[in-house]
């Protein structure tokens, strides 16, 4: 099973939004609404921010929201913060005998 | 509030085997969801290893299948980890977390350990 493929890094200034893709394929992303999305600061477990494509958990701001196209998730983070920069993972359920699989991880950058 | 603590020797000499124990609290494992492991080398990243039930039912990366145990302790509120054979590829940071099946995410996780295969 193969990670899903993120762009290695993107930006944006404060106030500004950024969106991040995952890309995979029918087996994993497309075939399933089951999506999630991990914040990660250096040296800091991961925080769940997006799961089920679009569901934020308690305590995450509606800045974070995530969408799903074909074979391919987005996560967009409206109103960049300081606080905001940090490694993105995607994950996605890849079925019953591959499980799931995270993505590669993109760092993002607050200008 | 659920809290997950990983333990386990920070040094495995090559060939052996890597045993880690996560503790958790706040939450009973036998009242439901899923518990995983997750590692990531230095500088890489997330891979899954694999999840258990509080009745033992067991997933597994289908990459290290071959090489991995995991078990859980509902007595202790426990779940741990056996990675048989490591060699320097297996260096990383090894973290647990619940993990909410089929919906494939992990909402709690621990602060995670450093383990360093080397001789």
């Amino acid at each position: 099973q193969s990670a899903l493929t993120q762009p290695p890094s993107a930006s944006g200034s404060p106030g500004q939004s950024v969106t991040i893709s995952c890309t995979g394929t029918s087996s994993d992303v497309g075939g399933y609404n089951y999506v999630s999305w991990y914040q990660q600061h250096p040296g800091k477990a991961p925080k769940l921010m997006i799961y089920e494509v679009s569901k934020r958990p308690s305590g995450v701001p509606d800045r974070f929201s995530g969408s799903k196209s074909g074979n391919t998730a987005s996560l967009t983070v409206s109103g960049l913060q300081a606080e905001d920069e940090a490694d993105y993972y995607c994950s996605s359920y890849a079925g019953s005998n591959n499980f799931g699989v995270f993505g590669t991880g993109t760092k993002v950058t607050v200008l | 509030q659920v809290q997950l603590q990983e333990s386990g020797p920070g040094l495995v000499k090559p060939s052996e085997t890597l045993s880690l124990t996560c503790a958790v609290s706040g939450y009973s494992i036998s009242s439901g969801y899923y518990w995983g492991w997750i590692r990531q080398p230095p500088g890489k990243g997330l891979e899954w290893i694999g999840s258990i039930y509080h009745s033992g039912s067991t997933y597994y990366n289908p990459s290290l299948k071959s090489r991995v145990t995991i078990s859980v302790d509902t007595s202790k509120n426990q779940f741990s980890l056996k990675l048989s054979s490591v060699t320097a590829a297996d260096t990383a940071v090894y973290y647990c977390a619940r993990f909410t099946m089929p919906q494939y995410y992990f909402d709690y996780w621990g602060q995670g350990t450093l383990v360093t295969v080397s001789s």
